[in-house]
């Protein structure tokens, strides 16, 4: 089975203060892909990035930053500079095979809910 | 307008009525998913659907029907709702269901059971 554990219910800090949102994860799947989506207060569900198992490389897409490492099935988001609009919550998810049936479904993380204080 | 959309948006029902919840989608996409968000456990899937009349059980699927005879529809029922049903669902869906393709949601549906 597989597990994503987002341990961090709710963070808060200061705008303009950097944040790490921590993702663990367990799959048996050699082949897999996680990802990061927002939920902003109006409810959406937006895609951030996707990985694959295989590309260990830190990926930086403006103010985001996400930190991959297989040693400890890890994939952590890193916001620097905070702003107001970051504010959301935030889910890990990992996709691997579900059932058997070589169709791919997502698992997700309970989330992780972020307050940036102005 | 293309994407992915749902209706209604909000719903209010009584126990023990029969509910569906609509989805369309405008990408063609082979898959399309249906997940519940309550707090404390995340999104869990409900039900997914690998084509036209192909639907499979998700993590939580008691109390809830599936159908999908075109492949931009993807309705969910609730045949005889209960309080527990109370949740926001989301429907989603992707290209081909590989673990390479991505999910893109709806915008939810607010479902409150009385």
């Amino acid at each position: 089975a597989q597990k994503v554990t987002q341990a961090q219910t709710e963070i808060s800090v200061v705008e303009k203060e950097d944040v790490t949102l921590d993702c663990v994860y367990e799959t048996r799947d050699t082949t897999y892909y996680l990802f990061w989506y927002k939920q902003p207060p109006s409810g959406e569900l937006v895609f951030l990035i996707r990985r694959n198992s295989f590309d260990e490389q830190n990926e930086i897409s403006g103010r985001y930053s996400w930190n991959f490492q297989k040693s400890t099935s890890s994939f952590n988001f890193t916001i620097t500079a905070s702003q107001v609009v970051d504010s959301a919550v935030y889910f890990c998810a990992l996709s691997a095979s579900y059932s058997g049936a070589g169709s791919y479904q997502l698992t997700f993380g309970k989330g992780t809910k972020l307050s940036v204080i102005p | 307008d293309a994407g992915i959309t749902q209706s209604p948006r909000y719903k209010i029902t009584e126990t023990g009525r029969q509910v569906t919840l609509m989805c369309h989608q405008t990408w063609s996409h082979s898959y399309m998913f249906w997940y519940r968000q309550d707090l404390g456990h995340g999104l869990r899937l409900i039900y997914y659907s690998a084509a036209a009349d192909i639907t499979d059980k998700g993590e939580v699927p008691d109390g809830y029907v599936v159908s999908r005879s075109k492949t931009e529809n993807f309705p969910l029922t609730l045949e005889s709702a209960t309080r527990s049903q109370t949740s926001v669902y989301f429907c989603a869906s992707s290209e081909l269901g590989r673990s390479t393709d991505t999910q893109y949601f709806g915008p939810g549906t607010r479902l409150t059971v009385l």
